[in-house]
């Protein structure tokens, strides 16, 4: 059975810090997707990044940046200098064609806070 | 419209009452997802739909659950017989076509069952 794992449950940090949010998966396809989630305070679910298992290029975008191991099984996700608005509860999430590929599997997710 | 949108935003039922949750994808986006999400955790899925086919509806709880899309846009989850443990944050969600795409998420329908 597939699995997603974030073993982070609270991480917090003073602005201008960074922050890695971690995500570990359990899984025997070879094709699957993975995607990152922002939940803020108001409750609203916010489409982050997206990749596929094929490509383990790492890239950076804005302040965001993902470092994704197949070897390892971990989908990583940086806030670089952080701040006040990026408080929210992080969720990781991954599709697996054997389960459904319309069937995301969310982590329990990882609440960041960011004080000033 | 320019997200996916979802009505009621609040439903307060009394036990045993059955209730209609609608979502309306973004325009031109074929799948259309459910999901169920508790206090605390993740986001949990309940069913999706490719245009107005059911594709998998392996997470709907019990056969109280219901969804469909007729016309292959609006969407309809509908509980019959509510029950207190019915009682969450059931979230829509659409996307460009299929599942390896990113889904974008409504604001969500807050249901208190009690």
């Amino acid at each position: 059975a597939q699995k997603v794992t974030q073993a982070q449950t609270e991480i917090s940090v003073v602005e201008k810090e960074d922050v890695t949010l971690d995500c570990v998966y359990e899984t025997r396809d070879t094709t699957y997707y993975l995607f990152w989630y922002k939940q803020p305070p108001s409750g609203e679910l916010v489409f982050l990044i997206r990749r596929n298992s094929f490509d383990e290029q790492n890239e950076i975008s804005g302040r965001y940046s993902w470092n994704f191991q197949k070897s390892t099984s971990s989908f990583n996700f940086t806030i670089t200098a952080s701040q006040v608005v990026d408080s929210a509860v992080y969720f990781c999430a991954l599709t697996f064609p054997t389960d459904s590929w319309g069937k995301l599997q969310f982590g329990a997710g990882t609440q960041v806070v960011v004080t000033p | 419209g320019a997200g996916v949108s979802q009505s009621p935003r609040y439903k307060v039922t009394k036990r045993g009452q059955d209730v209609a949750l609608r979502c309306d994808p973004i325009s031109g986006h074929v799948s259309l997802y459910w999901y169920r999400q508790a206090l605390g955790q993740g986001p949990e899925f309940l069913t999706y739909f490719n245009y107005e086919a059911q594709q998998d509806k392996s997470g709907l709880p019990n056969d109280r659950f219901s969804a469909e899309r007729p016309e292959g846009s609006i969407s309809t989850l509908t509980i019959q017989r509510t029950e207190q443990r019915d009682s969450a944050m059931y979230r829509c969600a659409s996307s460009f076509g299929g599942g390896v795409y990113e889904q974008y998420f409504g604001p969500g329908t807050r249901l208190t069952v009690t």
